[in-house]
C-alpha cells in the first residue's frame, strides 16, 4: 500500500512562512491533493498538483516532485485563521478514491 | 450553490443498534464517496459510487457496513449491529466525475456508539 508521511504538528508565528512536507511511496498515480481541515469541520480543497513543479495560489503554494515522492505546501504571511490540520492525499484505485496522510496540525501563534 | 450536506450531524447510539447516515451531494455531481475519520487517524476511504453503482466496496471495514445510492443523488451508509470501534466522524464527498476530479466534502456525521 501507500505510505504517506507528514509531520504530526508544527508551530509558526503570525506573519511568517511555513512549509509542510508530505512524502509517499507509490507509483502510477495522477497528482497530489492538499486539503485544509479546521477542527470539527469538513476538509476543504486547497490545491491539486498533477505535474512536477510549483503551483501558486495567493498565500498558498504547493510543490510536487513525482520522481522523489515528495510534495510540500507553503503558507506565506501566516494568519491566526490558518491554524488547522493540513492533509495531503493521493488519488488511488485508478484515481477513483483518495488515500490521505494523517495530517499536519499547524498552530499559528502571535 | 449548495454544498454537500449530511444528516444527522451527530448520532449517539447504543452498541448493537443499527444506524443510517445520509448524504446529499452537490447537484450534478455523478461521483460520491464515503470516508471515516477516527480520533487521531487520517481519513479512511470506505466506498465510492459512480451514479448508483459502487464498483469498489473493498474499503468497507466489515459486512456490517453497507451503502446505497438512489436516483444518482442521495446516498445512505448503514451500519448494522454497531460496535464501539465504529465511533468516528463519517464524511461524504462528491465530485463532478471520477478519475482525480476534486472531491468536495460535507460537514460529516459524528457517530458515538456507547
Amino acid at each position: 500500500g501507500q505510505n504517506i508521511d507528514q509531520p504530526t504538528e508544527m508551530t509558526a508565528t503570525e506573519g511568517a512562512i511555513v512549509q509542510i512536507n508530505c512524502t509517499y511511496q507509490t507509483s502510477g498515480f495522477n497528482g497530489l491533493f492538499w486539503y485544509q481541515q479546521h477542527a470539527g469541520e469538513a476538509p476543504t480543497f486547497l490545491s491539486y498538483n498533477v505535474l512536477d513543479g510549483l503551483e501558486e495560489k495567493g498565500r498558498f503554494s504547493s510543490f510536487l516532485s513525482r520522481s522523489k515522492g515528495y510534495s510540500y505546501l507553503l503558507l506565506k504571511e501566516l494568519q491566526m485563521k490558518d491554524s488547522a490540520s493540513y492533509l495531503c492525499a493521493l488519488p488511488t484505485g485508478g484515481g477513483n478514491k483518495l488515500t490521505f496522510g494523517t495530517g499536519t496540525q499547524l498552530k499559528v501563534e502571535l | 450553490g449548495a454544498g454537500v450536506s449530511q444528516s444527522p450531524s451527530n448520532k449517539v447510539t447504543e452498541k448493537g443498534k443499527d444506524v443510517e447516515l445520509r448524504c446529499d451531494p452537490i447537484s450534478g455531481h455523478t461521483a460520491l464517496y464515503w470516508y471515516r475519520q477516527s480520533l487521531g487517524q487520517g481519513l479512511e476511504f470506505l466506498i465510492y459510487f459512480q451514479g448508483n453503482s459502487a464498483p469498489d466496496k473493498s474499503g468497507l471495514p466489515s459486512d456490517r457496513f453497507s451503502a446505497e445510492r438512489t436516483g444518482g443523488s442521495v446516498s445512505t451508509l448503514t451500519i448494522q449491529r454497531t460496535q464501539q470501534e465504529d465511533s468516528a466522524v463519517y464524511l461524504c464527498a462528491s465530485s463532478f466525475r471520477l478519475d482525480t476530479d476534486t472531491q468536495y466534502f460535507g460537514p460529516g456525521t459524528r457517530l458515538t456508539v456507547l
